[in-house]
């Protein structure tokens, strides 16, 4: 059974603030790691695929980082928003291209 | 590019009766994957269809079940309805691997009740 484990579990934080959360996978037969955003009554929103240790992907203000080696990346996000608010997901694919998603860190910014 | 569409939006069943949800691709996306989501729990995978054959399932009970047509639309039937069922069920086409890591492309869920 594969384990992706996301912490913290939720986060509440202040518009301006820098956040970042962690996401932990198997570092045995990896092949990508996957993040999304989940907006309440929307549908999960690809942020960014990673593939090769060392990665670092970003868009605006939104930035992630991988390392295969022992299995984790992060997600980090600068002068949070509150259109920021959201569910974050990270998901791991090894060898069968299906995704194991981890639960998810929910992510509240405040004015 | 039309997203990923989902039919219906919203069920509510009885329990012991059966549903049959639906699910079409973006346009060339030939694998399809379905996923539950339950309150507290992350999305857990159910299966993926690629070319019309299953090729890979999750650890769910046989009455879950799917098909894949050679439009790449698919279907997930649930039979003999249990409370526990009640979730949203989305689906996500993606891309041959080949051509990307899998990224997915999640449709808006059907939200499924059962009572």
């Amino acid at each position: 059974i594969l384990n992706v484990e996301q912490s913290p579990q939720s986060l509440h934080v202040q518009e301006g603030d820098s956040t970042n959360f962690t996401c932990s996978f198997p570092s045995s037969n990896f092949y990508a790691l996957h993040w999304y955003r989940w907006e309440t009554a929307k549908s999960p929103e690809a942020l960014f695929v990673m593939t090769l240790n060392g990665d670092e992907k970003k868009k605006g203000r939104i930035s992630a980082t991988l390392n295969t080696k022992e299995g984790y990346s992060y997600l980090y996000i600068k002068g949070s928003q509150p259109e920021d608010s959201a569910t974050y997901l990270c998901a791991f694919t090894g060898t069968a291209s299906k995704l194991t998603f981890g639960t998810g860190t929910r992510l509240q910014v405040t004015l | 590019k039309a997203g990923v569409t989902q039919t219906p939006r919203y069920l509510i069943k009885t329990r012991g009766q059966q549903v049959t949800l639906s699910c079409s691709p973006i346009s060339g996306h030939r694998s399809v994957s379905w996923y539950q989501q339950t309150p507290g729990q992350g999305l857990q995978f159910l299966f993926e269809y690629f070319s019309e054959t299953q090729r890979n399932k999750g650890n769910f009970p046989g009455r879950f079940s799917g098909r894949q047509f050679s439009n790449s639309r698919s279907e997930m039937n649930v039979s003999t309805l249990e409370l526990g069922d009640s979730a949203l069920y989305l689906c996500a086409s993606s891309r041959p691997r080949d051509r990307a890591p899998n990224e997915q492309y999640f449709g808006p869920g059907t939200r499924l009740t059962v009572t």
